[in-house]
């Protein structure tokens, strides 16, 4: 079973602010990770597929760097607005090999407070 | 392309009886998944398919879920008898490749069984 850590649980942010999180994976047989971002009553959307250790993707304001020889990604939203309230889900493939499909975290809650 | 297409929105039934959820993938990937999402347990992987072979099925629960994939265009997730703790929302997705490509998920089934 593949333990994929996210944290924190929730974070309320003023417009405006920027603010990061964090998603931990155990740093041994590293294949990828995903980030997706979850608006209440829609479905999971893919932000980011990233496999090297030091990549760093960037989509607006929204980036996300990882580290696979510590087993940690983060995720960072520039000058929060409102539509970026959603929760926001990091996913690995269950195992470094084989085939397996992803394991998600419990994601990270984020709410943007006008 | 419309995205991945699943019914029925919503589904209330009665325990004990059959329920069919439905799933179209996006023409021309390769691999389709079975998501279910609790509070408890966040998103899990129940079930994937490989151009309609079933690969890994270890994340479904018991024997009275089943997935098929008659076609390349259309995969169905039956439970029976259901059951109150099967209440959930059932997430089908389709993508290109198992780990390196983002999962683009439907819409969702949101079940509750009384």
């Amino acid at each position: 079973i593949l333990n994929v850590e996210q944290s924190p649980q929730s974070l309320h942010v003023q417009e405006g602010d920027s603010t990061n999180f964090t998603c931990s994976f155990p740093s041994s047989n590293f294949y990828a990770l995903h980030w997706y971002r979850w608006e209440t009553a829609k479905s999971p959307e893919a932000l980011f597929v990233m496999t090297l250790n030091g990549d760093e993707k960037k989509k607006g304001r929204i980036s996300a760097t990882l580290n696979t020889k510590e087993g940690y990604s983060y995720l960072y939203i520039k000058g929060s607005q409102p539509e970026d309230s959603a929760t926001y889900l990091c996913a690995l493939p269950r195992a470094g090999g084989g085939a397996d499909g992803l394991t998600f975290g419990k994601g990270t809650h984020l709410i943007i407070q006008p | 392309d419309a995205g991945v297409i699943q019914s029925p929105r919503h589904e209330v039934t009665e325990m004990g009886q059959e329920v069919t959820l439905r799933c179209k993938p996006i023409s021309g990937h390769d691999y389709l998944f079975w998501y279910r999402q609790t509070m408890m347990r966040g998103l899990e992987l129940l079930i994937y398919f490989n151009n309609n072979v079933p690969i890994d099925d270890s994340g479904m629960p018991e024997d009275r879920f089943s997935a098929k994939m008659p076609n390349a265009s259309f995969s169905t997730l039956k439970i029976q008898p259901s059951e109150p703790r099967d209440s959930a929302v059932y997430f089908c997705a389709s993508s290109l490749d198992l780990r390196l490509s983002g999962y683009t998920f439907g819409s969702g089934t949101r079940l509750t069984v009384v």
